[in-house]
């Protein structure tokens, strides 16, 4: 079992829609998660970063943290073209210097 | 600001020939961590490095690779003797704080070994 799961999709939704993307881990001691966006052929963007379980809002975008799960989200609202990207989830133990990313799932936003 | 620099961006190599990969961090950061990742495939940590000191190379090859992060310029990869299983691309992220917090990514360097 890997240590971070994320479904490589391809995922493909009209515009505006709700876009709901997903982590599991098996390392209940991760503490920090991250999702990145990754347009091709470019350097991952850093989207959300979050310590605890919950949720941290941004614009149009909302990470959600469940730890007793082990399992983070990203949405995203009112879709947009411009999301089309490969958005990866992060995470880190505290002190670590070793962050392990998913494989990312590709989205492609339709007009 | 500027951001994370890399440099070069594409880099093709003969297979036995040394590659060397260039990041620069953002202005204030001395933290810098470098990555690999291939097709279809998440990023793959390799090295953690601060000013003049390798903090952590687990994720690097004993053999061929080393890194550096000299007191004045760049961080550098470098690839000896490469072989094709070396094409990838190779991103460098740094941060201000170190483990665990944020790290900011710059464009990458594709390394193709023909």
């Amino acid at each position: 079992q890997k240590e971070v799961e994320q479904d490589p999709g391809p995922l493909s939704v009209p515009e505006g829609a709700i876009v709901s993307l997903n982590c599991t881990y098996s390392n209940s001691a991760f503490q920090y998660f991250m999702w990145y966006r990754q347009y091709s052929r470019k350097g991952p963007e850093l989207l959300m970063y979050t310590y605890s379980s919950g949720n941290k809002e941004d614009g149009r975008f909302t990470a959600q943290v469940d730890k007793s799960s082990k399992y983070i989200s990203l949405f995203i609202r009112d879709s947009q073209p411009s999301d089309s990207a490969t958005y990866l989830c992060a995470m880190a133990l505290y002190n670590n210097n070793d962050m392990r990313f998913g494989a990312g799932t590709r989205l492609t936003v339709k007009p | 600001n500027a951001g994370v620099m890399q440099n070069p961006r594409h880099l093709v190599r003969r297979r036995g020939q040394e590659a060397r990969l260039r990041c620069s961090p953002m202005k204030g950061h001395s933290h810098v961590y470098w990555y690999r990742q291939l097709p279809e495939e998440g990023l793959k940590f390799m090295v953690y490095l601060q000013k003049e000191n390798i903090i952590d190379e687990s994720g690097m090859p004993k053999e061929r690779f080393s890194a550096e992060f000299p007191k004045e310029g760049p961080s550098i990869l470098r690839i000896q003797q490469v072989v094709r299983g070396d094409s990838a691309a190779y991103f460098c992220a740094s941060s201000p704080r170190g483990p665990g917090y944020e790290q900011y990514f710059g464009p990458g360097t594709r390394l193709t070994v023909t």
